[in-house]
């Protein structure tokens, strides 16, 4: 079945560490997503790509980075930089303006 | 820019009654509109759409209509269930390129039996 990917589920991070956050499609869609969520609160855009070896900060990209080497993968890197990691972390993927499909997320917890 | 301004939560009904989830937009041009749901623990799955004026969207019994006239896609259902208690959110997707993606804050709904 097609869909959008995200692991692990769960995920626990030491101080100082660097963590990476998986995200595959096979919906051959261009663009991907990542977002952050805190508790009750709305969605936050961390970076975003259009097409492979390009992409773009969103409104929070300080900490994070991000590669896009192939057109179904697009990982997160959680860096030693992100002073308040913990959050739930959604990946997105969409084509050619339509709406936007999502993984199942992956909990960071900091250790 | 573009932007959803969504209703504020939690909204906290009895099971069986009206839903109304408020959104209403800011955006040039003719976005399309969206209500994403997210249960517990999970990423948002679509709802339902509307891609021009007067289109209504439906789906499990929920339904939003595209208005232009007042910039509004409100959420509605007849009778909500326990199952329903999740968290809803209004989108939209304007013109332009990549970053024309916007979500509103997110409404929790409980549906208590």
């Amino acid at each position: 079945d097609g869909g959008i990917t995200q692991s692990p589920k769960y995920l626990f991070r030491k101080e100082g560490q660097n963590v990476t956050l998986s995200c595959e499609q096979n919906l051959n869609h261009d663009a991907m997503y990542w977002y952050r969520q805190d508790p009750g609160q709305g969605l936050r855009l961390i970076y975003y790509s259009q097409i492979v070896n390009d992409f773009q900060k969103g409104d929070i990209a300080e900490g994070y980075s991000v590669s896009r080497e192939k057109k179904e993968s697009f990982p997160l890197t959680v860096t030693s930089a992100q002073k308040n990691p913990t959050a739930f972390y959604l990946c997105a993927s969409r084509d050619r303006g339509l709406e936007a499909f999502f993984g199942q997320g992956t909990r960071l917890t900091v250790v | 820019g573009d932007s959803v301004t969504q209703m504020e939560g939690p909204v906290t009904l009895s099971e069986e009654a009206f839903l109304t989830i408020n959104c209403t937009y800011t955006a040039t041009g003719y976005p399309s509109l969206f209500w994403y749901v997210q249960y517990p623990g999970e990423g948002l799955q679509l709802l339902l759409k509307a891609t021009k004026a007067d289109d209504k969207g439906s789906n499990k019994g929920f339904e939003a209509t595209y208005r232009k006239e007042t910039t509004s896609f409100h959420l509605e259902k007849g009778s909500v269930q326990v199952s329903d208690s999740a968290v809803y959110f209004c989108a939209l997707v304007g013109q332009g390129g990549a970053n024309n993606l916007f979500f509103g804050t997110g409404t929790r709904l409980t549906v208590i039996p």
